[in-house]
């Protein structure tokens, strides 16, 4: 069965923190398509990283870094010097399928000024 | 990139009725997916619609619920049906991701308030 844990329901920091968001997965594919999604109140969905299964390549993005370690099936994503417009609900999401996602139940990331 | 278009954006339903929601995506997909996010839980797949076949639904989700159209490759709509509160959520759209193979899209949600 796939499945994406995030263990962390909801974080809290004070600004300019470092702060990491973790997501485990589960699959017996080979093939496999790893995502981070940002919900802002407003509700949408914002594309963040997209990450396949033979790319272990870590990527960072001006604040944002992501960390792939097929051996322990996680992707791990941090946030440096955290700032307020960071607080959102974030998404860690599987993909075997074209398309299809399978979600994490998502972590609640709050950031204090 | 692919941009989708949902309507409505947010709507209050009396319990019983029915609502529509469109999707529209501004290039051609083979893919259509419906996602539904209960009051602070995570996103689930109602279901899948390719053009041209039926809908094809996850477990839990059934097509007199939930009826989507795919009369194009552009659009597609979901229904809610006989709705009770229990379908209060966000329900959003998204297409498989696009040829250069790079991300998956969605649409801005459509929050429905069952009365």
């Amino acid at each position: 069965a796939q499945k994406v844990t995030q263990a962390q329901t909801e974080i809290s920091v004070v600004e300019k923190e470092d702060v990491t968001l973790d997501c485990v997965y589960e699959t017996r594919d080979t093939t496999y398509y790893l995502f981070w999604y940002k919900q802002p109140p407003s509700g949408e969905l914002v594309f963040l990283i997209r990450r396949n299964s033979f790319d272990e390549q870590n990527e960072i993005s001006g604040r944002y870094s992501w960390n792939f370690q097929k051996s322990t099936s996680s992707f791990n994503f941090t946030i440096t010097a955290s700032q307020v417009v960071d607080s959102a609900v974030y998404f860690c999401a599987l993909s075997m399928l074209r398309g299809k996602l399978i979600f994490g139940q998502g972590t609640e990331l709050s950031v204090k000024p | 990139s692919a941009v989708i278009s949902q309507k409505p954006s947010r709507d209050i339903c009396q319990r019983g009725t029915s609502l529509t929601i469109q999707c529209q995506v501004d290039s051609q997909v083979t893919m259509m997916f419906w996602y539904r996010q209960q009051p602070g839980q995570s996103l689930t797949l109602i279901a899948t619609a390719n053009q041209g076949s039926e809908a094809t639904y996850e477990s839990g989700f059934v097509i007199d619920k939930f009826p989507i159209s795919r009369p194009n490759l552009t659009f597609s709509t979901l229904t809610v049906s006989n709705m009770s509160p229990e379908d209060s959520s966000i329900y959003l759209c998204s297409v498989g991701w696009d040829s250069s193979g790079n991300t998956i899209y969605f649409g801005e949600g459509s929050w429905l308030t069952v009365v």
